[in-house]
């Protein structure tokens, strides 16, 4: 059971354009983590949420946790090449013991971004 | 290095043989984790080491899978009597603390079973 879906699983825009990939759960998380990943590299964290609700923005990248901790979305606006990448989403269970330090990933977005 | 090494990058080797994947986490981090990703998969959570406490190596998929971490630092996974649904990217990652902290994760191995 892939307890993180993330959609759409394949992404392809125009330099420019706007767009926004989502991770949802029929499960609570204490916390989510975004990462992206380039080809033949490690994820490199992008953000954390913690709170219900919660909204961070990073430049051009808005994330979103929802109110019920289920879900969680990031938008970009007017993509760039280097936004190009996978880009995961990554749910704790708990704030302590086991459930805190075994993430559940999702299986990612592959965003392609054209110039 | 600043970041996490992962060695080799690359690794062929047949069914049957046995495999060692050597990660050298950042230094100072007590945290240290290993991860699988399969083609079209999510991370899959493999082992978790802390400080001196027991490892938990609940995600371990077999009893052909085995890790070590020597003196707080360098760990070593072991994949015996490879499998070709072994093939996969296994990543290491490390932490200052553990528990929700910023995972910093290396380049990962690839490793393809014939």
């Amino acid at each position: 059971t892939q307890l993180l879906e993330q959609s759409p699983q394949f992404l392809s825009i125009q330099e420019g354009e706007n767009l926004t990939v989502y991770c949802n759960s029929s499960s609570v998380f204490s916390s989510l983590q975004w990462y992206r990943q380039e080809p033949g590299e490690g994820p490199v964290l992008l953000v954390t949420v913690v709170t219900g609700g919660e909204v961070k923005k990073l430049k051009r990248l808005t994330f979103q946790f929802g109110d019920a901790r289920k879900d969680s979305s990031l938008h970009i606006t007017a993509a760039q090449p280097g936004d190009t990448g996978l880009y995961l989403c990554a749910g704790a269970k708990g704030n302590s013991g086991a459930g805190s330090y075994q993430l559940t990933f999702g299986k990612g977005t592959k965003l392609s971004v054209i110039p | 290095g600043a970041g996490v090494s992962q060695s080799p990058s690359n690794k062929v080797t047949e069914k049957g043989k046995d495999v060692e994947l050597r990660c050298d986490p950042i230094s100072g981090h007590t945290a240290l984790y290993w991860y699988r990703q399969s083609l079209g998969q999510g991370l899959e959570f493999l082992i978790y080491f802390q400080g001196n406490s027991a490892p938990d190596k609940s995600g371990l998929p077999s009893d052909r899978f085995s890790a070590e971490r020597t003196g707080g630092s360098v760990s070593t996974l072991t994949i015996q009597r490879t499998q070709q649904e072994d093939s996969a990217v296994y990543l290491c990652a490390s932490s200052l603390t553990g528990s929700n902290e910023k995972l910093f994760f290396g380049s990962g191995t690839q490793l393809s079973v014939l």
